[in-house]
């Protein structure tokens, strides 16, 4: 079984440029997190899909982050403009049916954004 | 609100040696509780997980955890570490049944000594 795909592995750019990050998730699984990880912390949750609707974006800085799954498969995180504190690793993650808490979560290997 | 701690931000161990690593969590009622790993550059991967029940679980790549209710801990134990064993460790909560937002603790980084 193929794990959540993430792309690209790392990105550079510089402050007030966008960026996106890609996410496929494991096949079959209906429920799709972004998380933030900065250094030295815990991922902290963004935003949850349930196929593809946004169910949680309640965590998303909605003023320059957006997010979508228009299939209900991969997603897509952006960032439009970056600023230097969104330097961080963004991690996928996936679960079956739905986020029921006996489906542990599934995480890619995610995306290191460095902003310069 | 929940929280989760890990006491220890850094910890070595020998190869061979024992291995404790503390996780403790507020929260009012039994959660759900789970360990992850993290090696360098990779994504977290799921150790082990407590629903209910026994209250010793054992997971993947020999390690274990016991939920302590009367002491809100989670620790993580391994018999004998292995250099491979060498990352970053996240204890995570989920407050219940219906719920599905992890609350991760800030990791525990171990090094493994030749």
């Amino acid at each position: 079984e193929a794990g959540v795909v993430q792309s690209p592995r790392y990105k550079i750019i510089e402050k007030k440029q966008p960026v996106a990050f890609w996410c496929n998730p494991i096949s079959g699984h209906n429920t799709l997190y972004w998380y933030l990880q900065n250094l030295g912390q815990g991922p902290e949750l963004l935003i949850r899909y349930e196929n593809e609707e946004a169910v949680d974006d309640s965590q998303l800085p909605k003023d320059r982050f957006s997010a979508e799954r228009l299939k209900g498969v991969d997603s897509t995180l952006k960032i439009q403009p970056a600023e230097l504190g969104d330097s961080a690793v963004y991690l996928c993650a996936s679960s079956a049916q739905g986020a029921l808490i006996n489906q542990p979560q599934h995480f890619g290997d995610g995306t290191r954004l460095s902003i310069l | 609100a929940q929280s989760v701690t890990q006491p220890d931000i850094h910890i070595t161990v020998s190869e061979g040696a024992s291995l404790e690593l503390r996780c403790n969590y507020s929260y009012g009622a039994t959660p759900y509780l789970f360990w992850y790993v993290q090696s360098p550059g990779q994504g977290l991967q799921l150790l082990l997980k407590y629903f209910s029940g026994d209250t010793l679980v054992q997971g993947i790549k020999g390690f274990e955890a016991e939920f302590k209710r009367s002491q809100s801990s989670f620790n993580l134990r391994k018999p004998s570490v292995h250099w491979s064993d060498a990352a970053e460790y996240f204890c995570a909560v989920a407050p219940g049944v219906g719920t599905y937002k992890y609350i991760f603790g800030t990791g525990t980084r171990l090094k493994v000594l030749a």
